[in-house]
C-alpha cells in the first residue's frame, strides 16, 4: 500500500513565523504535489515536483516555496506565515505514467494566529 | 481553469440515486474523480480519458462529454459508505502538467 505521511495533523503558528510542512512517501513515486483545501474552494495546487530538486509552480504559489532534496520527501515552506494561509494542507504523490492517480496524505490543518 | 461542480451538497436516503456534475469553461482532455470521507485523505475513484467514455466502480459510474466539457458521476442505490465529498479534477500533459480540482460536492447518505 502506498503511504504518504505528513509531519503534523495540526499546527498552530503565529503571524510572521517560518513554517515547514513535511511530506514523505514510501512508494518511490517521482511526482509529488502540495495542495491547500478550503471550504467552497476545493483543492488548489500550490507546487509540484516531478523529480528531485525540480519544482514547478501550481495555481497559487504566492507566499510559499518548496524543497525536494530526496525523492521521497517534499517540503512546503511558508517563509512568513499570514492569517490567510490558515488552511488544510494536503500532500500527494503519483507515478509519472499515472500522474492523475494521486495518493494523498492525511493533511495538516494549519492555523495562523 | 478550476472545474465547477453541482450541486454543492446533497442529502440522500439509503437506496436513492444521485448525480454530481462537473463542468469546465476550458477544454477537458480527461476527467478524474476522487472521494474524500470526513477526516480522511481524498481517494482516487476513476479517470475518463475519452469523450463519450463511461466507467463504473461498484455502483458508482461516470460519463464524460468532451464536446460539452462536462462529466457526471452517478451513484446508484446509495449506501451509507458513500458519504463524503466528491471532487472532479482535470490535468496532466495537456494542461502543462498542472492539476485542477473542482469545488467539491458534499454527499450525505442517511438511513
Amino acid at each position: 500500500d502506498v503511504k504518504v505521511t505528513q509531519s503534523s495533523r495540526y499546527l498552530v503558528k503565529r503571524t510572521g513565523e517560518k513554517v515547514f510542512l513535511e511530506c514523505v512517501q514510501d512508494m518511490d513515486h517521482e511526482n509529488m504535489f502540495w495542495y491547500r483545501q478550503d471550504p467552497g474552494l476545493g483543492l488548489r495546487l500550490i507546487y509540484f515536483s516531478y523529480d528531485v530538486k525540480m519544482k514547478e509552480k501550481g495555481d497559487i504559489p504566492e507566499g510559499y516555496s518548496v524543497s525536494r532534496e530526496k525523492k521521497e520527501r517534499f517540503s512546503l515552506i511558508l517563509e512568513s506565515a499570514s492569517t490567510n494561509q490558515t488552511s488544510m494542507y494536503l500532500c500527494a504523490s503519483s507515478l509519472p505514467q499515472a500522474a492523475h492517480e494521486q495518493y494523498f496524505g492525511p493533511g495538516t490543518r494549519l492555523t495562523v494566529t | 481553469q478550476q472545474p465547477v461542480q453541482s450541486p454543492q451538497a446533497v442529502i440522500l436516503r439509503e437506496g436513492e440515486d444521485a448525480v454530481i456534475n462537473c463542468s469546465s469553461s476550458k477544454a477537458l482532455y480527461s476527467v478524474h474523480w476522487y472521494r474524500q470521507k470526513h477526516g480522511e485523505a481524498p481517494v482516487f475513484l476513476m479517470i475518463l480519458l475519452k469523450g463519450g467514455e463511461q466507467k463504473g466502480h461498484e455502483k458508482i459510474s461516470a460519463s464524460f462529454n468532451e464536446k460539452k466539457q462536462q462529466s457526471s458521476l452517478y451513484l446508484t442505490a446509495s449506501q451509507l459508505s458513500y458519504s463524503g465529498t466528491y471532487f472532479c479534477g482535470t490535468g496532466g500533459v495537456n494542461t502543462g502538467n498542472q492539476f485542477y480540482f473542482g469545488t467539491g460536492t458534499s454527499l450525505t447518505v442517511i438511513p
